[in-house]
């Protein structure tokens, strides 16, 4: 029984094109994040909803678009997709105690996206 | 600027030796997290240690946190193989409205059997 699950896991498309990953947790949780791990392995957080809600938005070029249907489901659009955008994305879970405070995250497998 | 610093950036040890990795930070927190990363796979959280505790144990692990040096050490006793991996510290800010978890430039473990 998965947790946190994306898809696709792979995703190779050329510069310019738009796409999409989508995310679903069944945890119950109440947050979910989107977080890019660039080539050297470091992790940035981009975006965090709770319970439908943006609450943080870090500095994403606006080509990067949250989507969250309902708690469960945090997906992410990204339009004219560039060389840079190349990374791994990983969604995320947490219910954070209090509401505010993140506590334990449980991560996705991961999207490897390779923009050519 | 980037919140954990991790050191060594990579370490190579014998199975059966005990690992240490350092990560440092710079403002006050919450809580510290550390996570493992195995090749092409999402980040495991190990453990959480809050501010006003000094060390937490979990099976081989030990992580310590000194908050006046701003500084935490995870340790694993009698490495194994399969803790090959990356290794990341996190931490959450001690402030107001929602908090970020900020990772670390993690450690790269290699244990070789």
């Amino acid at each position: 029984d998965t947790a946190v699950s994306q898809t696709p896991k792979y995703l190779v498309t050329q510069m310019g094109n738009d796409k999409s990953i989508k995310c679903e947790q069944n945890l119950g949780h109440d947050t979910m994040y989107w977080y890019k791990q660039d080539s050297k392995k470091f992790l940035k957080i981009m975006f965090s909803y709770n319970n439908k809600e943006l609450i943080i938005n870090e500095t994403v070029p606006n080509r990067f678009s949250p989507k969250s249907p309902d708690k469960a489901h945090l997906n992410l659009h990204i339009n004219s997709l560039e060389l840079g955008d190349s990374a791994v994305y990983f969604c995320a879970s947490s219910r954070p105690p209090g509401g505010r405070v993140s506590d334990t995250q449980y991560f996705g497998p991961g999207t490897r996206l390779t923009v050519l | 600027s980037q919140q954990g610093e991790e050191d060594p950036q990579a370490l190579s040890i014998q199975e059966g030796e005990n690992a240490t990795m350092n990560c440092s930070y710079k403002t006050s927190i919450n809580n510290l997290q550390w996570y493992r990363q195995n090749s092409g796979r999402g980040l495991v959280h190990l453990i959480l240690i809050r501010s006003n505790e000094r060390e937490k144990h979990s099976g081989r692990l030990r992580v310590t946190l000194d908050t006046s040096k701003k500084s935490s050490s995870l340790l694993i006793t009698a490495s194994r193989a399969a803790d090959t991996a990356s290794y990341f510290c996190a931490t959450v800010p001690n402030s107001g409205g929602y908090q970020k978890v900020t990772f670390g430039t993690g450690t790269k473990l290699q244990v070789i059997p």
